[in-house]
């Protein structure tokens, strides 16, 4: 059972264009919600993360919007370039849990020149 | 260089050979992780170690043992590799509890024939 449920799965966007991958939970009880990246042949890193406490939080070209009555949160990449051509996963947890991250299936986004 | 090295990066196995999975940080993080990565499924933890001496199961843990004995090290260990263990495995490290941020390896490919 998928805690977290990602879309799309692939994403092309051609270079200078807006990418949007959207994210929704169940858990009521996450309050975390990071996005990874992750290049071929490397592990995830931390991109950017959020608290349900804000709406929106921006850094640089990539913001993620959250929605908590909706239990939904998305990851916008203006002027999509193409190195940031990579899989994107997103993620919730407890920050006073025991346990670890629930993470989304991922999606890739290729940016075409 | 804050780093999660793990070895080997890539192998070849034959089923029911034991093989093991090293993993170091070099971060002194208390909480380790393994994770394994498919297609469509996204990251799904496998064990998980909030210190010394303390590990627990994550969501598939079956074929799977780890052990904690050095704060720096988290092997993974498969006793009778499977195919169906063939994938990509990455291990994690975080600060404590109050840390959210996941530093992982780069890696590692398992193929299980």
């Amino acid at each position: 059972q998928q805690q977290v449920k990602q879309s799309p799965q692939s994403l092309i966007v051609q270079k200078g264009g807006i990418s949007i991958i959207n994210c929704a939970y169940e858990n009521t009880a996450f309050d975390y919600f990071p996005w990874y990246q992750q290049f071929p042949g490397k592990g995830p890193a931390l991109l950017i993360a959020i608290r349900p406490d804000v709406s929106e939080k921006k850094e640089g070209r990539f913001t993620i919007s959250f929605n908590k009555s909706a239990k939904q949160f998305s990851l916008h990449i203006m002027d999509s370039q193409p190195g940031d051509s990579a899989t994107y996963f997103c993620a919730a947890s407890v920050r006073s849990g025991n346990n670890d991250m629930r993470f989304g299936a991922g999606t890739r986004l290729t940016v075409k020149p | 260089e804050a780093q999660v090295t793990q070895n080997p990066r890539y192998l070849i196995t034959v089923t029911g050979k034991k093989l093991t999975v090293t993993c170091s940080q070099n971060m002194n993080h208390e909480y380790m992780s393994w994770y394994r990565q498919d297609p469509g499924l996204g990251l799904r933890q496998i064990y998980y170690s909030m210190n010394v001496e303390v590990t627990d199961k994550g969501d598939v843990p079956e074929g799977y043992k780890v052990s904690r004995k050095e704060k720096r090290n988290f092997p993974l260990i498969l006793e009778s590799p499977s195919p169906n263990q063939t994938s990509l495995y990455f291990c994690a490290s975080k600060r404590g509890l109050a840390g959210n941020t996941i530093y992982f390896g780069e890696g590692s490919w398992l193929t299980v024939v």
